[in-house]
């Protein structure tokens, strides 16, 4: 079975930095690109970041482009996303999940992280 | 951006009976590839989302047969035959044939 397992989250000042990673099994992680995708607190889902398979590409929100960083490490099945100068609308829950596979998008997803800025 | 917009945005059924949840796009949806990413997953309470069909009309394997999407250009439905208790919670449609990836706002299903 597919298994997405993030980790990272917490609470944090505005301003302040977080790291969040997501281990990948059950599939061949190379293959599929991946996405973060964010859920703030009784809202809908919105889109963050994706990174193709070979890590060659990667694609930002506005919101976030230029304070968050997307990696990978396909040695390790391993996704990332480095937070920098995070806002209290950063707040929310953040799903790990496969973007573009070999058939279709979107197939799997993480249970999430909960990330928390706050003073 | 491609904006997803979503109708209704809350849907009370009563059990057996049928849903009907409409996503139009402002866009159309049609990879360079000539496939239309156009997904509608499934959240259901406290759990992530769960995609329940891909490219407007494939179901994923395990899901129900009374789910079934269809649509074209920049106007998709997803149609549930016969609500059951499990089918409580919210329906998103969205697109991943361009970046940025967007959702729709999200259609809560609900037992009258």
């Amino acid at each position: 079975d597919v298994q997405l397992l993030e980790s990272g989250g917490g609470l944090v000042q505005p301003g302040g930095s977080l790291r969040l990673s997501c281990a990948a099994s059950g599939l061949t992680f190379s293959d599929h690109g991946m996405a973060w995708v964010r859920q703030a607190p009784g809202k809908g889902l919105e889109w963050v970041s994706t990174i193709s398979g070979n890590a060659k590409n990667t694609h930002y929100a506005d919101s976030v482009e230029g304070r968050f960083t997307i990696s990978r490490d396909n040695s390790k099945n391993t996704l990332y996303l480095q937070m920098n100068r995070l806002r209290v609308d950063d707040t929310a829950l953040y799903y790990c999940a496969t973007d573009v596979g070999v058939t279709s998008h979107f197939d799997y997803w993480g249970h999430g992280t909960l990330v928390t800025v706050s003073s | 951006d491609f904006v997803m917009t979503q109708t209704p945005l809350s849907s009370p059924v009563t059990l057996g009976q049928p849903a009907s949840i409409s996503c139009r796009s402002s866009q159309r949806l049609v990879h360079s590839d000539g496939n239309t990413y156009l997904n509608w997953l499934q959240q259901r309470p406290g759990q992530p989302p769960r995609l329940l069909i891909y490219k407007i009309s494939n179901r994923v394997s395990g899901v129900p047969d009374r789910f079934s999407g269809s649509g074209a250009g920049t106007d998709f439905t997803l149609k549930i035959s016969r609500v059951e208790v499990e089918d409580v919670g919210v329906y998103y449609c969205m697109q991943s044939t361009h970046f940025p990836r967007t959702f729709g706002q999200g259609t809560k299903v609900e037992i009258k």
